[in-house]
């Protein structure tokens, strides 16, 4: 199995700021993913984060308001731009070790609330 | 569209009792996820299915892939069984290989002694 952390759990920022999200693996994965659940809703997939390349990001989610890095095989950030109250919601990671394996890992979450 | 659907959406039982949530998807898929969510919002992966049964405890999961659908059961359930329970699903996409999920909106379980 894989241990993931979040940091930070849960922020309040204000409209127009950004806030980093990071995400640390216990030991290497191969595919990273950054999920959005906004109240009320189910999580959707924001993008995936690849050691070495561009994330791909979903329908609806763009690199100017959710730029990702991927340094290394154990570490990925996600930051949220531009903040406004819609973007209030819990942002979690997940990680796949092996793409054969289709097993997901998944970290705490971080809350988000925007005033 | 690639769908996940659960029912029931809200759900309260005596403890005790046993319960039985339902997951149908839409297209095939490479694996079927069952998860649990608490009320801080951290998730706890419960299964991985991609076919027959699975059993952890008190917990059993089963998947059938000709009807696209699987179930999740709790038996003699427990006040501290009370989460939100969520169906998660690796479609099949032509390069093959795991991607991101796509889920359910979630089943809230109430369990009341």
């Amino acid at each position: 199995s894989a241990v993931i952390s979040q940091k930070p759990s849960r922020d309040i920022c204000q409209r127009g700021t950004s806030l980093t999200i990071q995400c640390q693996v216990d030991s290497q994965v191969t595919m990273m993913f950054w999920y959005r659940q906004q109240p009320g809703q189910s999580l959707t997939l924001i993008a995936t984060a690849n050691q070495g390349s561009e994330a791909t990001y979903e329908s609806g989610f763009v690199i100017d308001k959710f730029p990702i890095s991927r340094p290394n095989l154990t570490f990925s950030t996600l930051t949220v731009s531009n903040l406004s109250p819609e973007d209030s919601s819990i942002y979690l990671c997940s990680a796949i070790r092996d793409r054969s394996s289709y097993e997901q890992y998944f970290g705490p979450g971080t809350r988000l609330t925007v005033t | 569209k690639n769908e996940v659907e659960q029912s029931p959406q809200n759900l309260t039982a005596q403890e005790g009792e046993f319960i039985t949530i339902n997951c149908s998807y839409s297209v095939g898929i490479s694996a079927l996820h069952w998860l649990q969510q608490h009320p801080g919002g951290g998730i706890v992966s419960l299964f991985m299915l991609s076919s027959g049964k699975k059993k952890h405890g008190r917990l059993i999961a089963t998947i059938n892939i000709q009807e696209k659908h699987s179930s999740l059961h709790i038996t003699a359930s427990h006040p501290r069984d009370s989460a939100v329970y969520i169906c998660a699903v690796s479609f099949l996409y032509s390069g093959g290989g795991a991607d991101g999920l796509t889920f359910g909106k979630g089943t809230h379980l109430i369990i009341q002694p």
